[in-house]
């Protein structure tokens, strides 16, 4: 069965720091693809990316950053220069068919200024 | 577009109340399912449907009920409830079968059983 790890529980980090969240899955399939969703206080599903199993470039998109590495089994995600309004709860998902989602519990991002 | 919808956002039940949280999208996917969210537990899948009349069993399905009777409507029953369901509630609906699409989620359900 699919397993998705994020070890991370809560992270606290200063504006303007960089910040990494780690994301660790398991998976019997060759094909697959791996999400990150954001969760703001307000409660909604936000997604952020998508990257299938045959894809290890790396990707760039602003400050965000994704780290796919099929050696390690992990999808890592940077937040180049973290501002407040990245606080929220982010999560690593893994689908393997008819897309449904296997999540990991989450890891919370608190910004301060 | 409405994207999903969910209603009602809060409800609180008393223990062995029944009742249905309605999911609906206006997007024509064919794939729906529902979720739950506890603290500390990620989401967990209760049900799934990949097209009208065609259910099945997620990660969580013991106390859930699911009917599929239209491509619009995915409805989730609890039929007795228990404080094991006290959750927040999300539907996400899909427009492919194929693992790389993305997930449109509703705004959620949050449930008390009391």
């Amino acid at each position: 069965a699919q397993k998705v790890t994020q070890a991370q529980t809560e992270i606290s980090v200063v504006e303007k720091e960089d910040v990494t969240l780690d994301c660790v899955y398991e998976t019997r399939d060759t094909t697959y693809y791996l999400f990150w969703y954001k969760q703001p206080p307000s409660g909604e599903l936000v997604f952020l990316i998508r990257r299938n199993s045959f894809d290890e470039q790396n990707e760039i998109s602003g400050r965000y950053s994704w780290n796919f590495q099929k050696s390690t089994s992990s999808f890592n995600f940077t937040i180049t220069a973290s501002q407040v309004v990245d606080s929220a709860v982010y999560f690593c998902a893994l689908s393997e068919g008819y897309s449904t989602l296997t999540f990991g519990k989450g890891t919370m991002l608190l910004v301060s200024p | 577009n409405a994207g999903v919808t969910q209603t009602p956002k809060f409800q609180v039940l008393k223990t062995g109340q029944s009742m249905t949280l309605q999911c609906a999208q206006d997007m024509n996917h064919e794939y729906m399912s529902w979720y739950r969210q506890d603290p500390g537990m990620g989401l967990r899948l209760i049900h799934y449907s990949v097209g009208a009349g065609i259910t099945d069993q997620g990660e969580v399905p013991n106390g859930y009920n699911v009917s599929r009777s239209t491509t619009e409507d995915f409805p989730l029953r609890l039929l007795s409830a228990a404080p094991s369901q006290t959750s927040v509630y999300f539907c996400a609906s899909s427009y492919s079968e194929q693992s790389n699409t993305e997930a449109f989620f509703g705004q959620g359900t949050r449930l008390t059983v009391v």
